[in-house]
């Protein structure tokens, strides 16, 4: 079976940093872009951006261009979402998701890892 | 930036009934267009890809079409299991935006 599988929940303090996971099976991991989206409570989705694992290949959405960081370890099979220093604002699910190219469009997608960010 | 606009915001419709819900782009993405469907607490399913390729297990009830600046995802007979929130995503050159979802409620 084809999956993503994140990781669990975290609850942190502005200014902590944090690095969430995606864990691939079922398919050639190094071969599909992977991409993460956000989606903050009670809003609609935003792409933020995708990483080839193969090469670690990296595009971002202007919007979160330096505001987070994505990698790969293809060894491993995971991709990853990083902050350095977590908002308030940063509070969302966050969803990763298999991206061939072909189609444009996201086919598999993880369970959502949400992010509480908290005084 | 590609911007993406759906509309209605909200559509109420019945169980059985057609219902068309409309995505446009600030500017032209060939058929780069996607729709997904998703259901509270859930994450997004992937219905539509290419603007009218149906993915595969997704019912033949959904449709898609249009390319350039003007899509549509059609329902041609509602089933209860479809009352959700309906995203489009257009895709350009390795980045893409979503549009702000349409809810389809109950009548």
């Amino acid at each position: 079976e084809v999956q993503l599988v994140q990781s669990g929940a975290e609850v942190k303090k502005p200014g902590e940093s944090l690095k969430i996971s995606c864990k691939g099976s079922g398919y050639s991991f190094t071969n599909y872009w992977i991409g993460w989206v956000r989606q903050m409570p009670g809003k609609g989705l935003e792409w933020m951006a995708i990483i080839y694992p193969g090469d670690s290949d990296t595009r971002y959405s202007p919007s979160f261009q330096g505001q987070v960081t994505i990698s790969a370890d293809k060894s491993i099979s995971t991709a990853y979402l990083q902050w350095s220093s977590l908002k308030a604002s940063d509070t969302a699910m966050y969803y990763c998701a298999r991206l061939p190219i072909a189609q444009g469009a996201f086919d598999i997608w993880g369970q959502g890892t949400m992010v509480t960010v908290s005084s | 930036d590609i911007q993406m606009t759906q509309s209605p915001s909200t559509l109420s419709a019945s169980v059985g009934d057609r219902v068309t819900i409309t995505c446009r782009a600030s500017q032209s993405i060939s058929s780069w267009l996607a729709w997904y469907q998703q259901k509270p607490g859930k994450a997004p399913n992937l219905l539509i890809y290419k603007a009218s390729s149906l993915e595969s297990g997704v019912p033949s009830r959904f449709s898609g079409s249009g390319s350039g600046t003007e899509f549509t995802l059609t329902i041609s007979s509602l089933q209860p299991d479809d009352f959700a929130t309906y995203y489009c995503q257009q895709y350009n050159t390795y980045s893409g935006t979503f549009g702000q979802g349409t809810k389809l409620e109950i009548k």
